[in-house]
């Protein structure tokens, strides 16, 4: 069975700091996606970014960048000189449903704060 | 705003009552999902519409909830005899024939049950 396993609970640095969220999945499929998403306090999810299995480049948009890595099933996110709006709860989620039928799996998430 | 809404965005009710929910994709969109969150944990799925056919349900769908999704376009979720375990926050997210791996979350209904 699928499962995401997001082991920091909360994290807590000052603005400007870098900080990883860690995410590693558990999947016995060889086709699957993985997200990360969003939640601030207003409560909806904000797609963040989408990877496939094939592909283990690494992306970076601005000051988040991610690392995907299949040898340690994992896919962390980092964010570069973090700021007090990047303040959220972040989830990273898995579909190897073939397209969504089965919804996405998502971690626990991690509460991220940022202090000024 | 042309994002997935939802109504209401707070409902509390009384234990034993029935409740309804609405969810409004995405207008071009063709998949409806329904998820639960309660707290501390990440969104949990509850069931997967493809145009009118729900074609999925989770094992957390008891018997007491049932989902419509009448003519392709908004979807209603219906909780009957609610209990406390209910209370939670019930999210829809719609994605398209497209790019189905995409999904536009909406902003939730946040259920207490007293």
């Amino acid at each position: 069975a699928q499962k995401v396993t997001q082991a920091q609970t909360e994290i807590s640095v000052v603005e400007k700091e870098d900080v990883t969220l860690d995410c590693v999945y558990e999947t016995r499929d060889t086709t699957y996606y993985l997200f990360w998403y969003k939640q601030p306090p207003s409560g909806e999810l904000v797609f963040l970014i989408r990877r496939n299995s094939f592909d283990e480049q690494n992306e970076i948009s601005g000051r988040y960048s991610w690392n995907f890595q299949k040898s340690t099933s994992s896919f962390n996110f980092t964010i570069t000189a973090s700021q007090v709006v990047d303040s959220a709860v972040y989830f990273c989620a898995l579909d190897d449903s073939g397209g969504g039928a089965d919804g996405l799996t998502f971690g626990k998430g991690t509460h991220l704060i940022i202090q000024p | 705003d042309t994002g997935v809404s939802q109504n209401p965005r707070h409902k509390i009710t009384k234990r034993g009552q029935n409740v309804t929910f609405r969810c409004d994709p995405i207008s071009e969109h063709n998949r409806l999902y329904w998820y639960r969150q309660t707290l501390g944990q990440g969104p949990e799925f509850l069931t997967y519409f493809q145009n009118e056919a729900q074609l999925e349900k989770s094992r957390l769908l008891s018997d007491r909830f049932s989902a419509e999704r009448p003519k392709g376009s908004f979807s209603t979720l219906e909780i009957q005899r609610t209990e406390q375990g209910d209370s939670a926050m019930y999210l829809c997210a719609s994605s398209s024939l497209r790019d189905p791996y995409e999904q536009y979350f909406g902003p939730g209904t946040r259920l207490t049950v007293t």
